[in-house]
């Protein structure tokens, strides 16, 4: 398999416009998860995702934040409108309940907003 | 998840072992122990996991101690490439039970 896959890897916009990241988890994973990391706040869990359903989005940053994940190997995270400080590396990770609970994450997406 | 507590930088020698400490006393009975590292740049990887007993893979050994509030991941020979920050994680193992919450970990520097 070839891991959890993100992009873009890298995005650079300018505030106020739409941005889309997108994750494909590893197949046969169950659970998705969408962390956001800066130097200030570290690596910060945003939302999951079991069997495609969301389970916890507690960690939304506001209503401008949106994930999906129309079927077991797609994701999205949508910010609309961005700001400048969404600007961090976004990272995609997965996992499958037939493992002992190991994550993989994906490369990251690194946003930059204007 | 119970909070874990890791010094904020170590440094080791090339070729040394390297030892990180990792302090969870508020673990409970049914909480692993997961270690993983974050190359600059990269994505986190997973290096190891346990629950009471000592683990061994081809990345490291995790020693837990007998009360399992605290934890050392060992690297035993380290190279200039294990440079990276180093993450402590207690959570349960499955379902709703494991939400992984990062700290801010361990930045290791191996030096030449």
């Amino acid at each position: 398999d070839a891991g959890v896959i993100q992009s873009p890897r890298h995005e650079v916009t300018e505030m106020g416009q739409e941005v889309t990241l997108r994750c494909k988890p590893i197949s046969g994973h169950d659970y998705l998860f969408w962390y956001r990391q800066t130097m200030m706040r570290g690596l910060e869990l945003l939302i999951y995702f079991n069997n495609n359903v969301p389970i916890d989005d507690s960690g939304m940053p506001e209503d401008r934040f949106s994930a999906k994940m129309p079927n077991a190997s797609f994701s999205t995270l949508k910010i609309q409108p961005s700001e400048p400080r969404d600007s961090a590396v976004y990272f995609c990770a997965s996992r499958s309940l037939e493992n002992t609970g190991e994550l993989f994450f994906g490369e990251g997406s690194r946003l930059t907003v204007l | 998840d119970a909070k874990t507590t890791q010094p904020p930088s170590m440094d080791c020698a090339e070729g040394r072992a390297a030892n990180l400490p990792c302090n969870h006393s508020t673990i409970s009975g049914n909480e692993y122990v997961y270690w993983y590292r974050q190359i600059h740049s990269q994505g986190p990887q997973y290096i190891i996991h346990g629950l009471k007993n000592n683990e061994t893979n081809e990345m490291a050994s995790l020693i837990i101690t007998e009360d399992r509030k605290s934890s050392t991941l060992i690297l035993p020979h380290a190279t200039l490439r294990d440079t990276a920050v180093y993450y402590c994680i207690v959570s349960g193992a499955s379902g709703g039970s494991y939400i992984p919450t990062f700290g801010r970990g361990t930045s290791l520097i191996v030096h030449p």
